[in-house]
């Protein structure tokens, strides 16, 4: 059981280039989350998806686009890539709340981009 | 407790001891809360979670506090190792939503 599985791990970018983070999830989770975190701050929301064809902005979502054609699939795109998106995305998946308590999300192991 | 700047809270043991983390939260609506474990170059791992109608639960080595009264969430590791070193922070999230908020951490070290 891969869990959450996200590709690349690494990527190198150079200011204006474009790039798609994949997240794949094979817990048939409803919800996926794109978040991502810098040094010295807690993980900050990008945008995030509560099932197949649905998307909403999270807190920092300027400069991302995300698609969610695929319920086991959240994408996450740059189309022009700045220095101050580099950082570390993670993706997260959960099931939706169960008799109105929520549930813990289960995360990948991060892409760290780095942008020139 | 927060970070300031670039540097996490940073809490040192011995191998063998029992360490306490804690975490302050802000909404007082929040009903439910979550620990997570953040290893080097890893995602973060659930370890426990706990809702707002309990004040204590417990896991393996693992105890989860909560007290309402002051916002106030604790997470106790009974005899440390090692490889629980690691970066720990909590998350809230508040009834109706699904969206959690999390904590900036607290760096655990371990010394053999």
């Amino acid at each position: 059981n891969a869990g959450v599985t996200q590709t690349p791990k690494f990527r190198v970018l150079k200011t204006g280039q474009s790039m798609t983070l994949l997240c794949a999830q094979d817990m048939n989770h409803e919800y996926m989350y794109w978040y991502r975190q810098d040094p010295g701050m807690g993980l900050r929301l990008i945008h995030y998806s509560v099932g197949e064809g649905t998307t909403a902005k999270g807190e920092v979502p300027d400069g991302y686009n995300v698609s969610r054609l695929k319920k086991q699939n959240f994408l996450l795109g740059l189309e022009s890539a700045a220095p101050s998106q580099t950082s570390v995305y993670f993706c997260a998946s959960s099931y939706p709340p169960d008799r109105k308590f929520n549930q813990p999300q289960h995360f990948g192991d991060g892409t760290r981009l780095s942008i020139l | 407790g927060e970070s300031v700047g670039l540097h996490l809270p940073t809490l040192s043991v011995q191998e063998g001891d029992n360490s306490i983390i804690n975490c302050a939260y802000s909404n007082s609506a929040s009903d439910y809360f979550i620990w997570y474990k953040q290893e080097s170059g890893k995602g973060p791992q659930f370890i426990i979670d706990i809702r707002s109608n309990m004040d204590k639960r417990q896991g393996q080595r693992v105890t989860v506090l909560l007290n309402k009264t002051v916002k106030h969430l604790s997470l106790q590791i009974a005899a440390t190792q090692p490889g629980d070193s690691a970066v720990y922070f909590c998350a809230e999230i508040s009834g109706g939503s699904y969206i959690p908020t999390f904590g900036r951490g607290t760096s655990l070290i371990v010394h053999p």
